[in-house]
């Protein structure tokens, strides 16, 4: 079946820029997700990206996607304590089921 | 409610005996999604609601597991006979298929932990 990769964890300095990769298999998809879960809460989208786009940008957040190599990246400008969290990639092509990876721990140190 | 909305958040049960989780899509939403997540694991897909289409059953993982939905409004997802391999949040998501994108909207999941 298809496959989306993340890193586990990530540890970031407050007001660093941080970034989180993802990539995937499906060559069909058609949108991919950022989602961010903070503990004991469900998932919350932050943002997605049409597979026809290389970048989308809001706000501190900027996502960079490389089709060809299926490579997508989650850049959060100006890290805050209240960006830690685990950062959830997914993906969304011929299936109306996305597929998720792992998730990323975001943790934001002084 | 403007949310999804599941119950109960917590439920703690013993070894061999049956639970009953509930999720509230947000009104108007078509499709309902079932969701497991292990600690320290990703999403694992169980089972997906369109409407009144016949739902898609293929992420189940056993037969002790079902869900039901009517219309459009609310879901269960019962476990039978639980294991303490069940123990999981269960996340259950909408979506109203309106439009590309699809998005899914979760709620805060019920934490299941079987003794």
């Amino acid at each position: 079946g298809e496959d989306v990769e993340q890193s586990l964890f990530l540890s970031v300095r407050e007001g660093d820029s941080s970034v989180i990769n993802c990539t995937y298999t499906d060559s069909s998809s058609t949108y991919l997700y950022w989602y961010k879960q903070e503990p004991g809460a469900g998932l919350q989208l932050l943002t997605y990206i049409f597979s026809n786009m290389d970048m989308k940008q809001d706000q501190r957040l900027t996502v960079l996607l490389n089709k060809k190599d299926k490579h997508l990246s989650l850049r959060i400008a100006d890290t805050q304590t209240g960006d830690s969290a685990i950062y959830f990639c997914a993906e969304k092509g011929g299936s109306y089921i996305p597929t998720f990876g792992r998730g990323t721990s975001l943790i934001v140190h002084p | 409610g403007a949310g999804v909305s599941q119950s109960p958040s917590n439920k703690v049960t013993e070894k061999g005996k049956d639970v009953e989780l509930r999720c509230d899509p947000i009104s108007g939403h078509t499709a309902l999604y079932w969701y497991r997540q292990r600690l320290g694991q990703g999403l694992e897909f169980l089972i997906y609601f369109q409407g009144n289409s016949a739902p898609d059953k293929s992420g189940l993982p056993s037969d002790r597991f079902s869900a039901e939905r009517t219309g459009e409004s609310v879901s269960t997802l019962t476990i039978q006979r639980t294991q303490q391999e069940d123990s999981a949040v269960y996340l259950c998501a909408s979506s109203s298929q309106a439009g590309g994108t699809d998005t899914q909207y979760f709620g805060p999941g019920t934490r299941l932990t079987v003794l």
